[in-house]
This record gives structure tokens, C-alpha cells and sequence, in this order.
């Protein structure tokens, strides 16, 4: 199993523009998620999805959006990038929403997208 | 979203037992506790979690007292790979998990 993959691993946007950050898993969960992580802090959850469209909003859903296809694939949407988007992004799935005392109930992050906007 | 303390930064030497403790007094009745270990420039990777007393498995302890507003992670004879941050997180869905600033671990030689 890859597990989760996310493209690209870098990238550098001018302001205004737009483009899409990709996620897939392979492990057949239902849930995933898009995180952002800004210099020297912890994340904060941007969407979520409970599976095959639909999706939710986390704690930062400004200037974001996502999609739900397939179970596999979790594609996050920047529209009109600006510099407070200068992160990097996350991508998680799991295969229940709820953990457990049990290490099989555990989210499973990718390697992150680092975005830069100028 | 339960927050919670952990110190914000800890060093160790090679070959030591090295126990982070996180302090969650708000943490409700149906919220686990999870730990995740994040290096430089990687997505954060899933130790060890639990809900009451202790929970061992190949990498990691967590021991949980029994009024469950603290939880201690225990990190046997730690390496120099083991340096990283560690994020301890209170919740009852992933998606209502706070990752604070987290315990950056230092191991030295």
C-alpha cells in the first residue's frame, strides 16, 4: 500500500491565481481530511469527508474548496490564492472518525504539499 | 475543541526513558487521548492513543490516570531518531482534534 500521496510537493502560486492540491489513499477509508500547518505551529483542520461526496468544513474553510468523487480521492481547491495561504498542506484519512483504544483506529497523514504565494 | 498543555520543549540523551506529560483538564467523557510524532518537513505519524489507565504497544506507553485530566507519553531508551515534535491531542472524532504547538523532543548524543 502507498498509503496517502499527495502532488505536488511544492509549489509557488503569484497571487490570484488558482490551482488544486491532490489526495489519494488506498486504504479503502471512508474519511479524510485537509489540514494546513503554518511555520512553527500545530495544524488546523480546513474540510473533512465521511466518505464519497461528502464534505464538511473544519476550523479554516476560507478561501478553500473541496470535493468527494470517490473514496479514494480527496482534491483540495484554492481559488484566488493569497500570501495567508503560504502553508503547508496536509492530507489524513482514517478508517473510522472515532478512535479507539486500538492502533488500527488511527489517522494516517501524507507528505505534505509546501505552497508558497507571492 | 478540548485543548491541552504540554511543555514546549524537552531534551534527553540517547539511551534515557523519556516521559511528556500533557495536562487536558476540560477533556469529556467520551474524548480519547492520541499522540502523533511529527519530523521536519513530514506529516505527523500516529504513536500510541487511549482512553483510561494504560495502553502499551511496541513503540510507546500512555498512562492515564484515573481522573483522566492528564496523560503521560513514555518513550523507552530513546534514540537520536526519536527527535521530533509530539502533539497530544484530546477528542472524540479526528475531526475535532486541536493540535497545539506540541513537545519539540530533543535527543542528544
Amino acid at each position: 500500500n502507498a498509503g496517502v500521496t499527495q502532488t505536488p510537493k511544492f509549489r509557488i502560486l503569484k497571487i490570484g491565481q488558482s490551482m488544486t492540491l491532490q489526495c489519494t489513499q488506498d486504504m479503502n477509508h471512508n474519511y479524510m481530511y485537509w489540514y494546513r500547518q503554518d511555520p512553527g505551529m500545530g495544524l488546523k483542520l480546513i474540510y473533512y469527508s465521511v466518505g464519497a461526496g461528502i464534505t464538511d468544513k473544519g476550523e479554516v474553510p476560507n478561501g478553500y474548496n473541496v470535493s468527494r468523487s470517490t473514496t479514494e480521492d480527496f482534491p483540495l481547491r484554492l481559488e484566488l490564492a493569497a500570501p495567508s495561504q503560504t502553508s503547508v498542506y496536509f492530507c489524513a484519512s482514517s478508517p473510522s472518525i472515532q478512535p479507539r483504544t486500538s492502533d488500527s483506529y488511527e489517522q494516517y497523514f501524507g507528505p505534505g504539499t509546501r505552497l508558497t504565494v507571492t | 475543541l478540548a485543548k491541552t498543555t504540554q511543555p514546549i520543549s524537552m531534551d534527553s540523551y540517547e539511551g534515557q526513558e523519556v516521559n511528556i506529560t500533557c495536562s487536558h483538564n476540560n477533556i469529556a467523557t467520551n474524548d480519547y487521548i492520541t499522540w502523533y510524532q511529527q519530523f521536519p518537513s513530514q506529516g505527523p505519524r500516529f504513536i500510541i492513543q487511549g482512553y483510561k489507565t494504560k495502553v502499551t504497544n511496541e513503540v510507546a506507553s500512555l498512562f492515564i490516570p484515573a481522573d483522566r485530566k492528564s496523560s503521560t507519553l513514555s518513550l523507552p531508551r530513546v534514540s537520536l531518531s526519536d527527535t521530533a515534535v509530539y502533539y497530544c491531542l484530546v477528542g472524540y472524532n479526528f475531526n475535532k482534534f486541536y493540535f497545539g504547538s506540541g513537545t519539540k523532543l530533543n535527543v542528544k548524543p
